[in-house]
């Protein structure tokens, strides 16, 4: 089945304690994007990536980092997390040249 | 700045009825418009979309009517149904800049 994995789902952190969120496609996508969803806000990106090894901010970077070193997975990190980061992340792949993106199921963090 | 403004914020509709999202835009680059739709628990989905060279397109229930000079797009659902509840986005997307912008969103309940 083709599809988007987030791990994990649910997730609750202390201010400061690094964490990961992975991402994996089996599409073969070249472009993978993270998003976060904050009610009345929509969804707004973090970070995108073209392609393996081909990084850029996108709307809203500060305090996360992303890293593009195998085409199916695509990690986003919070190295010192706030309080401020508590929402739901999603991840979201499409491939070159296409505008439809197909989105993982979503990881609800809480930094406490 | 907001590029992306969708309304209602929310909507309440019968069994039956017809449902209207409406969303306007102010970026000039974007060239394609979808519509997300969102259920509970899951990632947003492609719904339907339009290219600016036509002003109308229909997918079973689902109509986008697009008007190019007021920058405006909106979504008709017509005899709306309980499993259409959801939160509905538009998602104006730059092909230049490969960029989805998202509105807000629009929570939909159906009553039965």
């Amino acid at each position: 089945e083709a599809q988007v994995t987030q791990n994990p789902r649910y997730l609750i952190t202390v201010t400061g304690k690094k964490l990961t969120v992975t991402c994996s496609q089996n599409m073969n996508h070249e472009y993978m994007s993270w998003y976060r969803q904050d009610p009345g806000l929509g969804l707004r990106q973090i970070y995108y990536s073209m392609n393996v090894e081909v990084t850029d901010k996108g709307d809203v970077p500060e305090g996360y980092k992303v890293s593009r070193k195998e085409k199916r997975n695509f990690p986003l990190i919070l190295e010192s997390p706030s309080p401020n980061q508590t929402s739901l992340y999603f991840c979201a792949s499409s491939l070159k040249g296409s505008t439809e993106a197909f989105f993982g199921q979503g990881t609800r963090l809480t930094v406490v | 700045q907001q590029q992306v403004k969708q309304s209602p914020q929310s909507l309440i509709v019968q069994k039956g009825g017809i449902s209207i999202i409406n969303c306007a835009y102010e970026n000039t680059a974007f060239d394609y418009f979808p519509w997300y739709q969102q259920f509970p628990g899951k990632g947003p989905a492609l719904l339907i979309a339009i290219r600016p060279d036509v002003s109308e397109k229909k997918e079973g229930r689902f109509t986008i009517s697009f008007n190019k000079s007021a920058k405006q797009f909106s979504l008709h659902i017509m005899d709306s149904q309980p499993g259409d509840s959801a939160t509905y986005f538009c998602a104006p997307f730059s092909g230049s800049a490969r960029q989805l912008t998202f509105g807000s969103g629009t929570q939909l309940t159906v009553l039965p």
